[in-house]
């Protein structure tokens, strides 16, 4: 039983750069997630979806774009990256019970 | 506007001794509250979760939380600390997963003295 499954699980960017984070969940959960963790600041909504094909803006969306691929996957693309991007993010998955995350991605860009 | 607030940005306690970690929440709808706990370069783990019912809640590791209405708190406690609990611990909120977002605060972390 996989839950949750982000790739990859580290990468250096040089400003401008564009990156696509991947996330899977294989535990048929409508409402999917991504977040970014900064030292003091918790977690920090950046999309959800709550069914596939929709999507809908967090609390810091700017600089990023998802996708809905299907139930099971949600992407999370950074198209020019920047330094403010450096963060470590994390995908969820979520269904009536709770929410269930990925171990993380850690972005540091340069 | 929903929040959550952890008041605590780094508490310290001997080895032994009780914890109290604090958390007090803003929430239009029925609260669904939760407690994670990170430690360094990890991923998030739950420690226990509220969504109805009794108001002390119990979780892994020997903590619990107890929910309270009127003062929108969810405390997480544990009697006896170990060295092992040093971590960054997360308090959120949420629509119990079936609706809307979990809401963090911005953690507190604890550090334990031998």
């Amino acid at each position: 039983n996989a839950g949750v499954t982000q790739t990859p699980k580290f990468q250096v960017l040089k400003t401008g750069q564009s990156m696509t984070l991947q996330c899977a969940q294989d535990m048929n959960h409508n409402s999917m997630y991504w977040y970014r963790q900064d030292p003091g600041m918790g977690l920090r909504l950046i999309y959800y979806s709550a069914s596939e094909g929709t999507t809908d803006k967090g609390e810091v969306p700017n600089g990023y774009n998802v996708s809905r691929l299907n139930k099971r996957e949600f992407s999370l693309r950074l198209e020019s990256a920047a330094p403010s991007q450096t963060s470590v993010y994390f995908c969820a998955s979520s269904a009536p019970g709770g929410y269930t995350f990925g171990s993380g991605t850690r972005l540091t860009v340069v | 506007a929903q929040s959550v607030t952890q008041p605590d940005i780094h508490i310290t306690v001997s080895e032994g001794a009780s914890l109290e970690l604090r958390c007090n929440y803003s929430y239009g709808a029925t609260p669904y509250l939760f407690w994670y706990v990170q430690s360094p370069g990890q991923g998030l783990q739950l420690l226990l979760k509220y969504f109805s019912g009794d108001t002390l809640v119990q979780g892994i590791k020997g903590f619990e939380a107890e929910f309270k209405r009127s003062q929108s708190s969810f405390n997480l406690r544990k009697p006896s600390v170990h060295w092992s609990d040093a971590a960054e611990y997360f308090c959120a909120v949420g629509g119990g997963g079936s609706q809307g977002n979990l809401i963090f605060g911005k953690g507190t972390k604890l550090s334990v003295k031998p």
